[in-house]
C-alpha cells in the first residue's frame, strides 16, 4: 500500500521527441505527487508537482497528468533536449506529512 | 530560493568509526527533515524523520542505534553512522520542509555526501 510503482526503468528518446514516465500508487491516502530529476552525484530537484483535484498541471515543457480514478499519474517531457537525461523519480506524500514515497525510478537518456 | 545544504559531500571512514552528515536549511527554518538513503542505480528510502527539539522517528527496518539523528536547532540536523562498514556506504540525501506557509508541501532536498566505509 505505500510502494508507488514506476515505469519504464530506462527510456531512449530522440531529440525533439516526448518522454513519458509512468506511476501508480495503492494508497488513497497520497495528496501530493511530485516529480524530480536527479543527475548523477546530485540530490534530486524538484521539477513539477499536482495534487488529485486537478487532472493536468503543465509548467514549460513539463507536464503531469493525473488520473485519479485509475490511481496513476504521468510526467511528460515534450521536446526532450539531451539535456533532460537524468533520472527521474515520481513520489507520493501521505495527506498530513511530508514524507515521500519515490518510485523506483527512470533513467531517461535523450539522444542528439 | 530555499535552499538545503549537506556537508560533507563526500567522505570516508575506516571500518568501524564513527561520521557525522550535516544538513542545514540556510535561509528558512525546519521545523522537520527527512535523512534518506540511496544505494547506486536504486531509488531513495527514507531512514528517518527528524524532529527539532525531540527524538526522531525512524522507518521500520533502521537501526536507531547506529544512525543517530539529532535535530538541536531549526536549520540543521545531523546523522552519525556510528560504527561504520563498508554495507553502510552509499549515498545519504536530507531533505527538509519550509516552515513558510507559501511553501506548502514543497520539501527542499540537499545535494546528498557519498559516504565510502573502507
Amino acid at each position: 500500500q505505500q510502494q508507488v510503482k514506476q515505469s519504464p526503468q530506462s527510456l531512449i528518446v530522440q531529440k525533439g521527441g516526448i518522454s513519458i514516465i509512468n506511476c501508480a500508487y495503492e494508497n488513497t491516502a497520497f495528496d501530493y505527487f511530485p516529480w524530480y530529476q536527479q543527475f548523477p552525484g546530485k540530490g534530486p530537484a524538484l521539477l513539477i508537482a499536482i495534487r488529485p483535484d486537478v487532472s493536468e498541471k503543465k509548467e514549460g515543457r513539463f507536464t503531469i497528468s493525473f488520473n485519479k480514478s485509475a490511481k496513476q499519474f504521468s510526467l511528460h517531457i515534450m521536446d526532450s533536449q539531451p539535456g533532460d537525461s537524468a533520472t527521474y523519480f515520481c513520489a507520493a506524500s501521505l495527506s498530513g506529512t511530508y514524507k515521500y514515497i519515490f518510485g523506483t525510478g527512470t533513467r531517461l537518456k535523450v539522444l542528439a | 530560493g530555499a535552499v538545503v545544504s549537506q556537508h560533507p559531500s563526500r567522505v570516508i571512514c575506516k571500518s568501524g568509526t564513527s561520521v557525522k552528515i550535516e544538513c542545514r536549511s540556510l535561509d528558512f527554518q525546519a521545523t522537520t527533515m527527512f535523512w534518506y538513503r540511496q544505494f547506486p542505480k536504486q531509488s531513495l528510502m527514507l531512514m528517518a524523520t527528524s524532529n527539532e527539539g525531540s527524538k526522531a522517528t525512524y522507518e521500520q527496518g533502521v537501526e536507531k542505534d547506529k544512525f543517530l539523528i539529532n535535530h538541536a536547532s531549526l536549520t540543521l540536523s545531523t546523522l552519525t553512522v556510528t560504527s561504520a562498514h563498508p554495507e553502510d556506504s552509499s549515498f545519504y540525501i536530507c531533505s527538509a520542509h519550509s516552515d513558510r506557509p507559501s511553501s506548502g508541501n514543497t520539501i527542499y532536498f540537499g545535494e546528498g555526501s557519498w559516504l565510502t566505509v573502507v
